[in-house]
């Protein structure tokens, strides 16, 4: 089985100032690793995916995310946060071991990032 | 492109109504999902279709049906709804390059209350 946990419902930053988005997971091959953004009333927007390879994932909008494997997780990361990065921010993982089936994903429950002046 | 569409955008039904959703996508994208968004819950599938021709269930099925219409449709259906059906639903794609290890692409999504 697959699962995947945002330990936490709300991060709150100063425009500026670095930003962590917290996500750990738990597959029983190797994790395949993304992250996606949802505005309000919007559909989720792909930032960025980890699949093999460099353990530093660049993605869209300067968004960047470290894969860790002893530690099972898998942060969003941003060196500056800007206003217009407050959304909705979910994780989601697909065992490697899962083979035919499409590419079904796990979500998280989702983090809410409030970025202030 | 138009990337994945989803018809209707809101919609409010009384118990035991039934109604479809509508998706659609222009890519050519083989597999398909049908995913509700709840407050505290994120995301949970309810039905996928790997390729034209197949569906199969997700997390949560029970109350839905579904129908792989051709390559580029994907409906949902609720034959009886009922208010815990409340909820905002996605549609989402994922193209045939690359195996099983691409994105999905998604849409708007339906806001649907039941009464």
């Amino acid at each position: 089985a697959q699962s995947v946990a945002q330990p936490e419902d709300q991060v709150n930053v100063a425009e500026g100032n670095p930003l962590t988005v917290k996500c750990t997971y738990s597959v029983s091959g190797n994790p395949y690793l993304f992250w996606y953004v949802q505005y309000p009333n919007r559909g989720l927007q792909f930032l960025l995916k980890y699949i093999t390879g460099d353990n530093l994932v660049k993605g869209s909008y300067g968004f960047e995310a470290e894969f860790n494997k002893s530690q099972t997780s898998f942060h969003l990361k941003k060196p500056s946060a800007l206003v217009s990065d407050s959304a909705l921010y979910f994780c989601a993982v697909r065992d490697g071991m899962l083979t035919g089936g499409g590419n079904k994903l796990t979500f998280g429950t989702g983090t809410q990032l409030k970025v202030e002046l | 492109n138009a990337g994945v569409t989803q018809t209707p955008k809101f919609q409010v039904l009384k118990t035991g109504q039934s109604m479809t959703l509508q998706c659609a996508q222009d890519m050519n994208h083989n597999s398909m999902y049908w995913y509700r968004q709840d407050p505290g819950m994120g995301l949970r599938l309810i039905y996928y279709s790997a390729s034209e021709g197949t569906t199969d269930k997700g997390e949560v099925p029970n109350g839905y049906n579904v129908s792989r219409l051709n390559k580029r449709e994907f409906s949902l259906r609720l034959e009886s709804a009922a208010p815990s059906q409340t909820s905002v639903y996605f549609c989402a794609s994922t193209p045939p390059t690359g195996g099983n290890l691409n994105e999905q692409f998604f849409g708007p999504g339906t806001r649907l209350t039941v009464l």
